[in-house]
């Protein structure tokens, strides 16, 4: 399976200010044929169902805010909220697309500092 | 605009089989693109795929190492739904389910079901 390993597991983040998410996975999840990394970034709210947020590690899912991107380097994924808005309260998840089993990271909480 | 209602029991007693069901709206299940899985979030927090049905000229399955001895995902075409079947669970079991609607990427989710393991 491919283990992916997030980073922090919690930040406090004043509003306003940059959140920065690592997520690293095991192997490459890159498809040589098309160029692309199979990763994917959620936002997972209390009480509701995670929000699709990012695919192909760089796309925003349709109204997702500018203010959230995403980047790689290799195996490196980056989720980046330039400016933390109240609502961004949450827990973010990376997950790996690239083959079965898919696997999620173990997800890094950010609040409100 | 797709839409996935869940439904089944809450509780569960152990060794049992948790059944849900999710209805589509929306789209096909029988979808020559999509790919319709389930994934769970345990008490503990993270989340954890469980697997996926699709059709591709035929139907195909993967299932978690995890619980593969355990699970059956089946698609229900003349109803437009899937099915989860988890068989002999335990407290472990415990979690909160989701059914989801998958290109690739997993962008439609179902409400989510509480299902408690408890005697």
């Amino acid at each position: 399976d491919i283990v992916m390993t997030q980073s922090p597991d919690s930040l406090a983040v004043s509003l306003g200010e940059r959140a920065t998410i690592n997520c690293k996975s095991s192997q490459s999840v890159l498809y040589s044929s098309n160029n692309k990394n199979y990763l994917a970034w959620y936002q997972h709210k209390t009480g509701q169902p995670p929000k699709l947020l990012i695919y192909w590690a760089s796309t925003r899912d349709s109204g997702v805010p500018d203010r959230f991107s995403g980047s790689e380097s290799g195996t490196d994924f980056t989720l980046t909220i330039s400016s933390l808005q109240a609502e961004d309260v949450a827990v973010y998840y990376c997950q790996q697309y690239y083959t079965t089993p898919l696997t999620f990271g173990g997800g890094t909480k950010v609040e409100i500092k | 605009q797709v839409q996935l209602q869940q439904s089944g029991p809450g509780l569960v007693r152990p060794s049992q089989t948790l059944s849900l069901t999710c209805a589509i709206s929306g789209d096909s299940v029988s979808s020559n693109s999509a790919t319709w899985t389930w994934i769970r979030q345990s008490p503990s927090g993270g989340l954890e795929w469980l697997g996926r049905t699709y059709y591709r000229s035929k139907w195909y399955n993967d299932y978690a190492v995890s619980v593969k001895s355990r699970i059956t995902i089946n698609a229900d075409t003349s109803k437009n739904q899937f099915s989860l079947l988890l068989n002999s669970v335990t407290p472990e079991d415990t979690a909160v389910y989701y059914c989801a609607r998958s290109f690739g990427a997993t962008g439609e989710w179902g409400q989510g079901i509480l299902v408690t393991v408890s005697s």
